[in-house]
């Protein structure tokens, strides 16, 4: 079974500074799709990032980004210039190639200080 | 149409109701969920239905009872339900296995259930 894990139930930040959320995982799959996603107080989950296990190079969505060491099963999510908008739960999560078996971490609240 | 659309957004229910979540997106998606989430906590898989079969049920209550009467439509019908089953029930969709990679879940915002 794959267990995806955040050890930081609650983070902040000021405003434009930058933060950084982990997540570890663990399987014994080669072939899988890491996430971020993010669920603000009007609860809809959104997608933030995506990691393709095969390839090595990080993704980045504009002030987003992400460092993926597949060896040590670690998937964590910058943030850069936060912005008060970004106020919201993090969840990080797991699926392995070719299923439907979508698994999260258990969330990281993040706070973005005025 | 890049939405997955959940009615109600809000529900309270007695014990002995019998009642239904509806789900539908038109984004040609193959794959739909179910997930119950607890205030303050991860959602939890209930549901996956790949190309309108059910291919996981995660040892759910049968209380609750899915149905995917097409590609674009999802249910969740309830019936005696118990106060612990009041959450959050989230409907997501997405490409079908064997569909090109996975770009993820689109989820919609979800029926706020209440069981009195």
């Amino acid at each position: 079974a794959q267990t995806v894990t955040q050890s930081q139930p609650e983070m902040s930040v000021q405003e434009a500074e930058t933060v950084t959320l982990s997540c570890t995982y663990d399987t014994s799959e080669s072939n899988y799709y890491l996430f971020w996603y993010k669920q603000p107080p009007s609860r809809q989950m959104i997608l933030v990032i995506r990691q393709e296990a095969y390839k090595q190079q990080n993704a980045t969505e504009n002030r987003f980004s992400v460092n993926f060491q597949k060896a040590a099963k670690s998937f964590s999510l910058k943030i850069s210039d936060s912005q008060l908008g970004d106020t919201a739960m993090y969840f990080c999560a797991f699926i392995r190639y070719n299923n439907n078996d979508m698994r999260f971490g258990a969330g990281t609240r993040l706070t973005v200080k005025p | 149409d890049t939405e997955v659309t959940q009615t109600p957004k809000h529900l309270v229910m007695g014990m002995t109701n019998k009642k239904s979540l509806k789900c539908e997106q038109h984004m040609g998606h193959r794959a739909m969920y179910w997930y119950k989430q607890k205030a303050k906590k991860p959602p939890e898989l209930m549901f996956v239905y790949s190309y309108e079969k059910l291919s996981i049920n995660e040892s759910v209550p049968s209380r609750f009872s899915p149905e995917c009467p097409n590609s674009s439509l999802l249910n969740l019908h309830l019936h005696a339900l118990q106060p612990e089953d009041s959450a959050l029930y989230l409907c997501a969709s997405s490409q079908g296995t064997g569909q090109g990679p996975n770009y993820g879940y689109t989820f919609g915002s979800g029926t706020r259930l209440t069981v009195v």
